[in-house]
């Protein structure tokens, strides 16, 4: 079985600064893994998705990711952010097979950007 | 339609109550997921249907929980006897398998009073 580990819940940090935001997974076999934001009041979008391939990944809003599967990782990365990335983030992970591919959520990290 | 839809969007219901909560996915998606956010709380896997597959239910909290799916279509989620810790956002998501990747509906939002 999978799961996730979002090593912070809450990351503050001042507007323009670049922020980093923890994931770390446990699986047995290969994975899918994912991004995912919240903002206030409203539902959950993909911010970008790691499938196969670069292990660096690139999503929206100046998002990236880089998958270490040594380190058994995938650390969302922004150079510097805006107020309006303050929410709700998750990092998400799946199996590609069969009843296995059910989509395994951390317990997300509160970003909270600051003027 | 083009995204997945849940109705009602919000639910109030007496304790002791059922409740049926309802997703349409995405036309296409084999793949459905339900999920459970409790305020200020990460997402909590409820349920997973993967096309003719036997269900993945191992994460309903208890018998008074049950979902189905008919086909590749619309899903329910029923709720039994509801208590008050069942009040939280309950969030429905559709994938194509081979992508992964996982669209969500805006969820219901219970409260049990």
């Amino acid at each position: 079985a999978q799961s996730v580990t979002q090593l912070d819940s809450q990351v503050p940090v001042f507007e323009e600064a670049p922020v980093e935001l923890r994931c770390n997974y446990s699986s047995s076999v290969s994975v899918y893994l994912f991004w995912y934001v919240q903002y206030p009041n409203q539902g959950l979008q993909l911010l970008l998705k790691y499938l196969s391939g670069s292990t660096l990944v690139k999503g929206i809003n100046g998002f990236e990711a880089e998958f270490n599967k040594s380190q058994t990782s995938f650390h969302l990365r922004k150079p510097s952010v805006h107020i309006s990335d303050t929410a709700e983030y998750f990092c998400a992970v799946s199996a590609p097979s069969g009843n296995t591919g059910k989509l395994i959520f951390g317990q997300g990290t509160t970003l909270q950007v600051k003027p | 339609g083009a995204g997945v839809s849940q109705s009602p969007s919000n639910k109030v219901t007496e304790k002791g109550k059922d409740v049926e909560l309802r997703c349409d996915p995405i036309s296409g998606h084999t793949a459905l997921y339900w999920y459970r956010q409790r305020l200020g709380q990460g997402l909590e896997f409820l349920i997973y249907f993967q096309g003719n597959s036997a269900p993945d239910k191992s994460g309903l909290p208890s018998d008074r929980f049950s979902a189905e799916r008919t086909g590749e279509s619309v899903s329910t989620l029923t709720i039994q006897r509801t208590q008050q810790e069942d009040s939280a956002v309950y969030l429905c998501a559709s994938s194509l398998e081979s992508q992964g990747e996982a669209f969500f509906g805006q969820g219901t939002r219970l409260t049990v009073v």
